[in-house]
């Protein structure tokens, strides 16, 4: 099956500095490229959708200037989370969907911890 | 209206026992209908996905789509301690991908 790739599984940043968090798509297009944030014992909350080419389309709430979405490529997606607070630390994941697909394969997720 | 409604409450349900899991929705885009399991600390596993209206199955797994109803089910035969996890149901259309909050499931040995 199709493979999506993301990296890093885990990191801590301390408060202030900014982390990037890659998606890459091992062997299919990715179109669309989501990507996702999950507190504890809670569902995954979108952030924003992302297509080839495109500027990101966020969600209600989500700072555009804060988490810093990159889709220029069909293969890879970043996601940078600038000045980073206590308060981001989440699980982050992204999600990529190939034009014509029915299927979204998921990235491994990213568990950030920011100290 | 939330684009998809799905009942987050834990559900536990002793092993052998039918699990029942469902979600709404008020998109009417959506044309592709998912279920994906996710245990604690990784990241959501496909589980089954439908188009079209009615039953499909899958070893002990049956995934319903009520398209008139906009409604989603998916069950779970004889249920096993393995099938303890969190489940969403996804759907998708016009580009756009909405998931479910979840049901925690736990099957009691």
């Amino acid at each position: 099956g199709a493979v999506v790739s993301q990296h890093p599984s885990w990191v801590i940043c301390k408060s202030g500095t900014s982390v990037k968090i890659e998606c890459r798509s091992l062997d299919f297009q990715a179109t669309t490229m989501f990507w996702y944030r999950q507190f504890p014992k809670q569902s995954l909350m979108l952030m924003a959708t992302s297509n080839e080419g495109s500027k990101a389309t966020y969600e209600q709430g989500v700072e555009k200037d804060k988490f810093l979405i990159n889709h220029a490529s069909l293969t890879l997606s970043t996601l940078t989370v600038t000045s980073a607070h206590p308060e981001d630390s989440s699980f982050y994941i992204c999600t990529a969907m190939e034009t014509g697909n029915t299927e979204a394969f998921f990235g491994q997720g990213t568990r950030l911890t920011v100290v | 209206q939330k684009e998809v409604e799905q009942d987050p409450g834990p559900l536990s349900v002793p092993e052998g026992a039918i699990v029942s899991l469902n979600c709404t929705y008020s998109n009417s885009a959506f044309q592709y209908f998912m279920w994906y399991r996710q245990y604690s600390r990784k990241g959501p596993e496909l589980l089954m996905y439908t188009y079209s209206s009615g039953n499909k199955e899958d070893g002990r797994f049956t995934a319903q789509v009520d398209k008139s109803s906009k409604y989603i089910s998916l069950f779970i035969r004889d249920s096993q301690p393995s099938d303890s996890a969190t489940y969403l149901c996804a759907m998708k259309g016009n580009n756009r991908l909405a998931f479910g909050k979840g049901n925690q499931v736990v099957v009691i040995p």
